[in-house]
């Protein structure tokens, strides 16, 4: 059965530093998505890694992919308070997708 | 402008009285899904579905139905709703789990309470 736990399930930190988010998933998985949501709003896509070793960034968010050890991570570079929202990291296998509980992060200005 | 549409956006219904939310996006996705987003349970995947007429269980199926008579729509049925399916749904479209670009797009968001 495929899970995933995102690591921590809330964060606080202050602007300018930088911090990371643990995705981890039971199983192999064909893809690994991470979307952010902002308070009362709907998903929006950040990133979609396919491979083993896949880096992609966009602005201050950087997503890696280690397919071996089944473990992805969000790291934030010099965060600022527009980053503050909920991100989930989501995995497919065979058509299916499962998301982690979500890490709520609150950047204190 | 690409978009994923549901209706209604807020929804109170009594137990028992079937509904039906919509969901239609214009950007010819093959593959189309729902799921309930629930505090301190992220996002659950109920039904997918790969094309027209091909649809599969997610996670959390049980009280739904769904049909993908066409590739643009993919309604969400609650035949007999019940308190426990109070929750936050989201439709989500993308080109398929296996392509290259499977960036999927999220609906509004439908907040469905049932009494």
């Amino acid at each position: 059965e495929l899970k995933v736990e995102q690591n921590p399930l809330f964060l606080s930190m202050q602007e300018g530093k930088n911090y990371t988010i643990y995705c981890n998933y039971s199983t192999t998985s064909d893809r690994l998505y991470w979307y952010r949501q902002d308070p009362g709003k709907s998903l929006e896509s950040l990133f979609v890694l396919l491979s083993n070793g896949a880096v992609k960034q966009e602005g201050r968010l950087m997503a890696s992919l280690d397919t071996k050890a089944r473990l992805s991570t969000l790291h934030i570079t010099a965060a600022v308070h527009d980053l503050s929202a909920t991100y989930f990291c989501a995995v497919s296998r065979d058509d299916k997708i499962i998301f982690g509980k979500g890490t709520r992060l609150h950047i204190l200005p | 402008e690409a978009q994923v549409t549901q209706n209604p956006r807020y929804l109170i219904t009594v137990t028992g009285k079937k509904l039906t939310v919509t969901c239609s996006q214009n950007m010819n996705h093959e593959y189309m899904s729902w799921y309930r987003q629930d505090p301190g349970l992220g996002l659950r995947q109920i039904y997918y579905s790969m094309n027209v007429e091909v649809t599969d269980k997610g996670d959390v199926p049980e009280g739904y139905k769904v049909s993908r008579k066409e590739k643009r729509n993919f309604p969400l049925i609650l035949e007999s709703p019940s308190p426990n399916q109070t929750s936050l749904y989201f439709c989500a479209s993308s080109l398929g789990t296996q392509s290259m670009n499977t960036e999927a797009f999220f609906g509004q968001g439908t907040r469905l309470t049932v009494v």
